[in-house]
């Protein structure tokens, strides 16, 4: 099993809607990262989330990590088609000189 | 600009055909990564590098080699490719260790037949 589990696995949504995806571990996490990667492509880093309770925002995108650094949701507000994609949350792991370990992603499209 | 370049972005080729995968970033980032991503399974590390001349295993590192001779370049090479190394491949960077914003490049996908 995954050590980061994100849900949904996909996510299809009417332009205009909001929605969040969801990213869980086991394990207390040295910093959450989330990146989205269009398909096929590199993965582009959205946001970085390394204190308990920490929420971020950029544009429509919304961020929070939970107390206990287990939990990450991101939230899109009034989704656009720019928005479609494959979004992935990125765990760091101590002791592994910079491994960040990775969910298996959330599909998104957004229909206008 | 900066950016990890990785070559090639398509590439088919036959069982046991050795192959090089490049990778150069000009950020001057001391840590260097490779991952492969398969469909369900996510991005999993199959090498890493912390500095020149210094690298390690990841959580996938069978089937794989690496070396990091200048800071800029880390080559992903695969010496006796098998069909179950038919993967997305990504070369990542960072400036320095603890620092998990990586610089991902755009991406190597291998078929081996």
């Amino acid at each position: 099993s995954q050590e980061l589990e994100q849900s949904p696995q996909s996510l299809i949504v009417q332009e205009g809607k909001n929605l969040t995806i969801n990213c869980t571990s086991s394990k207390t996490l040295y910093g959450l990262y989330w990146y989205k990667q269009k398909y096929g492509e590199g993965l582009i880093f959205l946001m970085m989330l390394q204190k308990g309770g920490e929420e971020k925002s950029h544009e429509k995108i919304t961020a929070k990590l939970d107390e206990k650094k287990q939990q990450s949701s991101l939230h899109i507000t009034a989704s656009q088609p720019s928005h479609a994609g494959i979004y992935l949350c990125g765990g760091g792991r101590s002791g592994g000189y910079n491994k960040l370990i990775f969910g298996a992603g959330t599909r998104l499209a957004v229909h206008p | 600009e900066a950016q990890v370049t990785q070559n090639p972005r398509y590439l088919i080729t036959v069982t046991g055909k050795k192959l090089t995968v490049t990778c150069s970033q000009n950020m001057n980032h001391e840590y260097m990564s490779w991952y492969r991503q398969d469909p369900g399974l996510g991005l999993r590390q199959i090498y890493y590098s912390m500095n020149v001349e210094v690298t390690d295993k990841g959580d996938v590192p069978e089937g794989y080699k690496v070396s990091r001779k200048e800071k800029r370049n880390f080559p992903l090479i695969l010496e006796s490719p098998s069909p179950n190394q038919t993967s997305l491949y990504f070369c990542a960077s960072s400036l320095r260790r603890g620092d998990y914003g990586y610089t991902f490049g755009s991406g190597t996908r291998l078929t081996v037949v």
